[in-house]
């Protein structure tokens, strides 16, 4: 069985650019969710994928969407970077159903200078 | 406005110790709640899942416990150990696809 993977490891961008976080989803899981989390503070739900759709959203503005392939691997991107965009963006997949929870990749880390 | 809390934010124990982690939301009309265990800078360590009808689940030397009614859940670790240092989150879920996290208990096992 195969974890959540994400890419990449860490990312270094500027304020204004665009950014595209990858993720592939555990085995057998049809759903990403995606979530950002600052220094210190925890994870805040961005938004959900489920059969190539946006199935729910968190407070983020529109800058940070997000697409599903067929293979049930997701992407998130963030346009128009701000610093405050500067934190670890964390995937996690699971069932449309969670009944087993939700399981976690490692995580990206922004920096936007 | 769901509101998930955690206290305390930060406990220093000595190795053996069994420690209590504290699990607050205001919205009792949960989905389930999950723990996790985050190292620094990494992500995600699934601990225990307990589902809306579920009142506890326990896994080795953990427990945890579910209290709907009082929007409360905790987590009893027993016997800890200087390798359960980390941060421990909860994450309530409602519905499918909603799901707030508190901001976490930073453990600290002492030898």
């Amino acid at each position: 069985e195969t974890g959540v993977t994400q890419s990449p490891t860490h990312l270094i961008k500027t304020r204004g650019q665009q950014v595209t976080l990858r993720c592939s989803s555990q085995s057998g899981h049809n759903t990403v969710s995606w979530y950002q989390q600052a220094l210190g503070q925890g994870p805040q739900f961005i938004f959900q994928y489920y059969r190539e759709e946006e199935n729910g959203r968190g407070n983020f503005p529109p800058r940070f969407s997000g697409l599903q392939f067929p293979n049930y691997s997701s992407e998130l991107n963030v346009n128009a970077l701000e610093l405050d965009d500067s934190a670890l963006y964390l995937c996690a997949s699971s069932l449309i159903d969670p009944m087993d929870g939700q399981f976690f990749g490692p995580g990206t880390r922004l920096t936007v200078l | 406005k769901q509101e998930v809390t955690q206290i305390p934010a930060a406990l220093s124990v000595p190795e053996g110790e069994n420690l209590v982690l504290n699990c607050s939301f205001t919205d009792s009309a949960i989905y389930n709640l999950q723990w996790f265990r985050q190292d620094p800078g990494k992500g995600l360590t699934s601990l225990l899942l307990i589902q809306s009808s579920q009142r506890e689940q326990t896994s080795g030397r953990l427990n945890a416990s579910l209290d709907k009614s009082s929007g409360r859940s905790t987590l009893y670790i027993a016997a800890s150990q200087p390798g359960d240092s980390a941060t421990y989150l909860c994450a309530v879920g409602y519905n499918f696809n909603k799901f707030y996290f508190g901001s976490g208990t930073k453990l600290n096992v002492k030898p």
